[in-house]
């Protein structure tokens, strides 16, 4: 089965630390994403990647780190230096070029940092 | 710069009426426009979307949308929805010639029996 995951899917941590998200996908796809979702403020664009060994920062990438040594994985870092870390964590990949393509989410990952 | 309204944040409705959710965009170039519908504690999956061509989009579950060009609009219609409707929606668009996916703050349409 094809598709995109997160794991995991509840994550807890102390302040000050930093915590490494993980997405993988199956779906040969060379784009993937990163976004961060609020109670009602959507989805903002952390990061994106649309080749490996190449990622470009999104609307909200301070406090957050990238790496795309795979195409199949693209790893997120939230810092320390993130102020309010606590968030959903959604993660996409899509074929690249043009927009055309739609954008395949993985399942999510909830942070929570006390 | 681009931005999408989904001008209502909740939707109530009972089940088997009819429910549209509003969408509109602002942008000065071409866009292509996106549905998605999210279940709780899940990722986005695809409803819909225009890329060209006919107005009217038709989609999975029944939904289908409506480009309008003119009052800059992409408003989501069910004739008549389910419990199993219950859930956020998601407007979107893409820039012409980009990857990137700007997204609406979200409606969260609650079906009751």
């Amino acid at each position: 089965d094809g598709g995109i995951t997160q794991s995991p899917k509840y994550l807890f941590r102390k302040e000050g630390q930093n915590v490494t998200l993980s997405c993988e996908q199956n779906l040969n796809h060379d784009a993937m994403y990163w976004y961060r979702q609020d109670p009602g403020q959507g989805l903002r664009l952390i990061y994106y990647s649309q080749i490996v060994n190449d990622f470009q920062k999104g609307d909200i990438a301070e406090g957050y780190s990238v790496s795309r040594e795979k195409k199949e994985s693209f790893p997120l870092t939230v810092t320390s230096a993130q102020k309010n870390p606590t968030a959903f964590y959604l993660c996409a990949s899509s074929i690249a070029g043009g927009g055309t393509y739609e954008q395949y989410f993985g399942p999510g990952t909830r942070l929570t940092v006390t | 710069a681009q931005s999408v309204t989904q001008l209502d944040s909740q939707v109530p409705v009972f089940e088997e009426a009819p429910v549209e959710l509003r969408c509109n965009y602002s942008s000065s170039v071409s866009v292509y426009l996106f549905w998605y519908v999210q279940y709780p504690n899940q990722g986005l999956q695809l409803l819909l979307k225009y890329l060209s061509g006919s107005t009217l989009v038709k989609g999975i579950n029944g939904f289908e949308a409506e480009f309008n060009k003119s009052q800059t609009s992409f408003h989501l219609r069910k004739p008549s929805v389910h419990i199993s409707d219950t859930a956020e929606y998601f407007c979107a668009v893409t820039l012409y010639n980009t990857d990137k996916l700007i997204f609406g703050t979200g409606t969260r349409l609650q079906v009751f029996p």
